[in-house]
């Protein structure tokens, strides 16, 4: 166990609707990065946030947003949803930048559109 | 610019067999180097880093790596793989220059046969 909770596990939903990802970083860890992986693609780098606010961005399409709350919680929020936004969605978090820590992953987002 | 590659989208080794998963990176900087593990259906799971010291990183599982400054690489390997360690393989690097950042290769996918 990581450490990294990602919510829901499992969403399908119809082209056009729009849904909201969550993630709660490991106990302590400021930073947070949401990353795509399509199927038999690599990890897509989509955006971070540090200590709420955005550090960097990504391949993040504009329909797409997210944002990192006091509690450090992130929720990345899918919208005009597409059959290819269809993909495992996964949070990562990490304690410090600028450092050698080790960034962990949470078990990911199964978006499924139909 | 930061990148890393994994020249082998697959590698097939014989349970007992030493094996070896291939990955150099191009940073500015010193480079903070990771292997990742994906099982399927699951997140990316940290096997081991080098930050820095020793070349030779021992890791998770039995696995380790060679980090060597002069051919960029840092490859993955085992003495004696099992069925087990078939999955997905994810090298990353970050650079203390630039730590925001955290590329991905495009992963190997191991198959171990028995």
């Amino acid at each position: 166990d990581s450490g990294v909770t990602q919510t829901p596990k499992h969403l399908i939903t119809a082209t056009g609707q729009r849904v909201t990802l969550r993630c709660s970083p490991r106990s302590g860890d400021l930073s947070v990065y949401w990353y795509q992986q399509s199927l038999d693609q690599g990890l897509q780098f989509l955006i971070q946030y540090y200590n709420g606010e955005e550090r960097a961005k990504g391949n993040i399409l504009e329909r797409f947003s997210a944002q990192q709350f006091p509690d450090l919680h992130s929720e990345l929020n899918l919208s005009s949803l597409e059959l290819g936004d269809s993909a495992l969605y996964f949070c990562a978090s990490i304690l410090l930048t600028g450092s050698g820590n080790t960034i962990y992953f949470g078990e990911g987002s199964w978006l499924t559109v139909v | 610019a930061q990148s890393v590659a994994q020249p082998e989208d697959q590698v097939n080794v014989a349970e007992g067999n030493p094996l070896t998963v291939k990955c150099t990176y191009s940073v500015s900087g010193n480079p903070y180097l990771f292997w990742y593990v994906q099982y399927p259906n699951r997140g990316l799971q940290f096997l081991l880093k080098y930050i820095t010291g020793d070349n030779l990183v021992k890791g998770s599982y039995g696995f380790e790596a060679e980090f060597n400054k002069s051919q960029t690489s840092f490859h993955l390997k085992k003495p004696s793989a099992l069925v087990s360690d078939s999955a997905l393989y994810f090298c990353a690097v970050r650079s203390g220059s630039s730590a925001s950042k955290i590329i991905f290769g495009s992963g190997t996918r191991l198959s171990i046969r028995p």
